[in-house]
Parts: structure tokens; C-alpha cells; sequence
């Protein structure tokens, strides 16, 4: 089965920084693009960003609230994706999915994880 | 940064028919925008249903359909069960420039 697991979430304040990590399993991840989603409480999604395979380049590109302070990098080999989070403001606090851009795609996802949780607060 | 709207709440009767729309501040929606449509339940995380306006995955159940609606995306129900009350988000792609979700609709079965 196709599957995607995040961890890495927790409590930091703001200015720290966080890196969250996702275990992909059940497909040849080092062929994917894949992109992060982050839900804050009660809203909506936000996408966050996408980073191409190595073939493509493995070139990331950022939501404008994110840029300059999220980094997302992978390690093919580990078959995980993570999300590196600095300067965190309490407006990042949300839950956090690692997705799967469909093959083709440019942004759309098909498979989601879990999601973990990030909270910024002092 | 283009805004996508969605009806913020809509309500079907158990095996009626509903569509949800999804319009970009830009202009008409197109295949272009590639539209995606997801579903959420509460607590759980988004399931995706329709790719590039109208193609459905294996999970998808036939009852969900996608289209273009006076220049907007929409995403059809067709025979409502309640198992399908949830919140559905469009998304759509902009051409150099990042992609936006839309705020969601709740959609109650009742």
C-alpha cells in the first residue's frame, strides 16, 4: 500500500525551529514530486511547498509565508521527505500533511498523510 | 495571489444531487487551472477525489463527478449518502505561480 507517515511535530516557541520528517513507503519515491500542506485550526488548507525528484532537478519552490524559512529537501535513499522550519511564527501553528503530487502533475496531490501537528507558542 | 472561492456551506437530502462550484478572483476556470477537488472528514486527513477537473482515482466512488460550470470548476454528488458529509476543498493551478486551495465547502447530509 501506498503510504506516507510525518513525524517531527511538537511545541517549540516562536523563532525556534522545528524539522519534520516523512517515511514514504509502497512506491518508488525517489521518482515523485511531493509537496507539503498545513491546515491551522479550523481553517482551511494552505499549501506550502513542493520540491521536484532528483531527475527534475530536486528544485523547491515556497508559499510566499514560507519562503526564506521553510526548507524542503529529501533523501531518496531514507525514502523520506522533510520539512525544515525556521524562525517559526505563531501564525505557522498548524497541522502539517506530507502529499504525493500525482504523476504528471504539477501540484496536485493524490496521496496524503496523517498530518502532524506544529505549535508555536511562547 | 489569485483568491479560489467556494460556497462556504451547502446541504443535500440523503440521495439527492448537489454541486459545488469553485471560482478563481482571476477569471474563468479552465482545464488549465487543472482542478482538484479533496474531501475531509473531521479528524482525518484530505482524501483526494477528482484530478484535472474530471478524473477520478480508484478510490473515488462513482457517485462524485467533476466539470466546468459557467467558467467555474464544480464537483457533482449525485445520490447523497451520509457518509459523505465532509468539507471539500477545490484547488487550482495557476500558471507561474503557486496553487491555491479554496476555502472549502461543509457539505451536510440531511
Amino acid at each position: 500500500d501506498v503510504q506516507l507517515v510525518e513525524s517531527g511535530g511538537g511545541l517549540v516557541k516562536p523563532g525556534g525551529s522545528l524539522r519534520l520528517s516523512c517515511a514514504a513507503s509502497g512506491f518508488t519515491f525517489s521518482y515523485a514530486w511531493m509537496s507539503w500542506v498545513r491546515q491551522a485550526p479550523g481553517t482551511g488548507l494552505e499549501w506550502v511547498g513542493r520540491i521536484k525528484s532528483k531527475a527534475d532537478y530536486g528544485t523547491a519552490d515556497y508559499a510566499a509565508p514560507v519562503k526564506g524559512r521553510f526548507t524542503i529537501s529529501r533523501d531518496d535513499s531514507k525514502n523520506t521527505l522533510y520539512l525544515q522550519m525556521d524562525s517559526l511564527k505563531i501564525e505557522d501553528t498548524a497541522v502539517y500533511f506530507c502529499t504525493r503530487i500525482y504523476s504528471g502533475s504539477q501540484y496536485g496531490m493524490d496521496v496524503w498523510g496523517q498530518g502532524t501537528t506544529v505549535t508555536v507558542s511562547s | 495571489q489569485a483568491v479560489v472561492t467556494q460556497e462556504p456551506s451547502l446541504t443535500v437530502s440523503p440521495g439527492g444531487t448537489v454541486t459545488l462550484t469553485c471560482g478563481s478572483s482571476t477569471g474563468a476556470v479552465t482545464s488549465g487551472h487543472y482542478p482538484y477537488w479533496f474531501q475531509q472528514k473531521p479528524g482525518q486527513a484530505p482524501r483526494t477525489l477528482i484530478y484535472d477537473t474530471k478524473y477520478k482515482h480508484s478510490w473515488t466512488p462513482a457517485r462524485f463527478s467533476g466539470s466546468l460550470l459557467g467558467g467555474k470548476a464544480a464537483l457533482t454528488l449525485s445520490g447523497a449518502q451520509p457518509e459523505d458529509e465532509a468539507e471539500y476543498y477545490c484547488l487550482l493551478s495557476y500558471s507561474g505561480d503557486r496553487p491555491v486551495f479554496g476555502g472549502g465547502t461543509k457539505m451536510t447530509v440531511l
